[in-house]
């Protein structure tokens, strides 16, 4: 079974300052999905970034970018000049490439979380 | 326009009393799943649907029973309450198949408090 740990439980920085979340996975798979979400106070789960395992490069959305590291599997998100909107939770999570396809046994497995923090 | 919405959004209620939740989405998607975020705000996935056919039950007491009318539609009934299912509850759905079609988009979430 494939498990998500995410070590660091609360990070606070600085507006502006960049920070980055751990989080490293467990699998015998060599073909999933790994995602970052974000779940602000009002509790809404929102997908920051994602990242395809067979791909080689890091993905980046805007000030979020990823350390995808396939032989230690890893996969740590970078967050850039940070924002007050950014105080969230963040969730690292790992979905199985299923093949054959079986439509609907795409399941996220979650880490336990990071609550991070920006201050003014 | 909510792509997936839940209602309702809160929802307080005293052990031993039956309860639903419904979940609905706009999307066009194939596949639906229900997600419990305990009060440590660990996320776990309880059912997933395909086409209103149950595709993933991840050891869930018999207590939860999903139910697909189509395939818009995934509502979680859940019997006898205990006070270990209070927790906060995920609609989410998504289309498999299609370019990215992994992501999954969940819906605001259900806080279900048993008293």
């Amino acid at each position: 079974a494939q498990t998500v740990t995410q070590s660091q439980p609360e990070m606070s920085v600085q507006e502006a300052e960049t920070v980055t979340l751990s989080c490293t996975y467990d699998t015998s798979e060599n073909n999933y999905y790994l995602f970052w979400y974000k779940q602000p106070p009002s509790r809404q789960m929102i997908l920051v970034i994602r990242q395809e395992a067979y791909k080689q490069q890091n993905a980046t959305e805007n000030r979020f970018s990823v350390n995808f590291q396939k032989a230690a599997k890893s996969f740590s998100l970078k967050i850039s000049d940070s924002q007050l909107g950014d105080t969230a939770m963040y969730f690292c999570a790992f979905m199985k490439h299923v093949r054959p396809v079986i439509w609907g046994a795409q399941k996220l497995v979650f880490g336990q979380g990071t609550r991070l923090t920006i201050n003014p | 326009d909510t792509a997936v919405s839940q209602t309702p959004k809160y929802l307080v209620t005293q052990m031993g009393n039956d309860k639903s939740i419904k979940c609905e989405q706009n999307l066009g998607h194939d596949t639906m799943y229900w997600y419990k975020q305990d009060s440590k705000k660990f996320l776990k996935i309880m059912f997933s649907y395909n086409n209103k056919e149950l595709i993933i039950n991840e050891t869930v007491p018999n207590r939860f029973s999903p139910k697909s009318p189509d395939k818009a539609h995934l509502n979680l009934h859940i019997n006898s309450l205990e006070l270990g299912d209070s927790a906060v509850y995920f609609c989410a759905s998504s289309q498999v198949g299609q370019v990215w079609s992994d992501e999954q988009y969940f819906g605001p979430g259900t806080r279900l408090t048993v008293t």
